[in-house]
């Protein structure tokens, strides 16, 4: 069984441009997280999708922060523009059911840079 | 206000030695707690989900307890293998109306032959 997908695995942009992340769960969950870690400081939570519905959007940083989930499977989230203290490593997860409320399984991440 | 902390920052150990590695945590109301392995370069791997009723949980090599009273929770490692070397995160769960979980900061464990 396929596990949770990001693509791209590396971003490097400079401060304005717009960048999109892409997140395949694993097939049939339907619990989709977005989760990022800044340097040096812990995960956080961004959002959370129960198929394309967003449940909790209360960890979006600000409105530069655009996530979809056109028809339930696989998710974006856009920055649009980019600020430098955007740089960090963008997780995503998903679940069969709530699992307990925890994400079950994570992606590998995407690191962006934002020059 | 609602942190995970956890301790030690990093630890070096030797192979084949046990270590224990602490996380405290100021979550309230408190629902579960997990424990993930990080390997460098990929997503979290959960080792153990901990309920409030739960005071130990064992996983092959990995035994995690929990004090919901002291609000502490403990990861122990037995017989340490190179391949354990990773970031070890612990990770709290509000009760809350939506599904609210708190990462903690992590510890590094490096095994070292």
């Amino acid at each position: 069984e396929a596990g949770v997908t990001q693509f791209p695995s590396h971003s490097v942009i400079e401060k304005g441009q717009t960048v999109t992340l892409r997140c395949d769960p694993i097939s049939g969950h339907d619990n989709l997280y977005w989760y990022r870690r800044v340097m040096g400081k812990e995960i956080k939570f961004l959002l959370h999708f129960v198929k394309e519905s967003k449940q909790d959007e209360s960890g979006m940083p600000n409105n530069r922060f655009l996530a979809e989930r056109t028809g339930g499977t696989y998710s974006t989230l856009k920055v649009q523009p980019a600020e430098l203290e955007d740089s960090g490593v963008y997780f995503c997860a998903s679940s069969q059911g709530l699992a307990g409320g925890f994400p079950q399984f994570f992606g590998p991440g995407t690191r962006l840079t934002v020059l | 206000k609602n942190q995970v902390e956890q301790s030690p920052q990093s630890l070096i150990i030797l192979e084949g030695k046990n270590c224990t590695l602490q996380c405290n945590y100021t979550v309230s109301p408190f629902s579960n707690l997990r424990w993930y392995k990080q390997d460098t370069g990929r997503g979290p791997v959960s080792l153990t989900i901990m309920t409030f009723s739960e005071n130990t949980k064992s996983n092959g090599r990995y035994t995690a307890t929990l004090d919901a009273d002291t609000k502490q929770s403990s990861l122990h490692i037995t017989a340490s293998q190179l391949s354990d070397s990773a970031s070890y995160i612990c990770v709290v769960r509000r009760e809350t109306s939506y599904d609210k979980v708190i990462f903690g900061p992590g510890t590094s464990l490096s095994v070292i032959p």
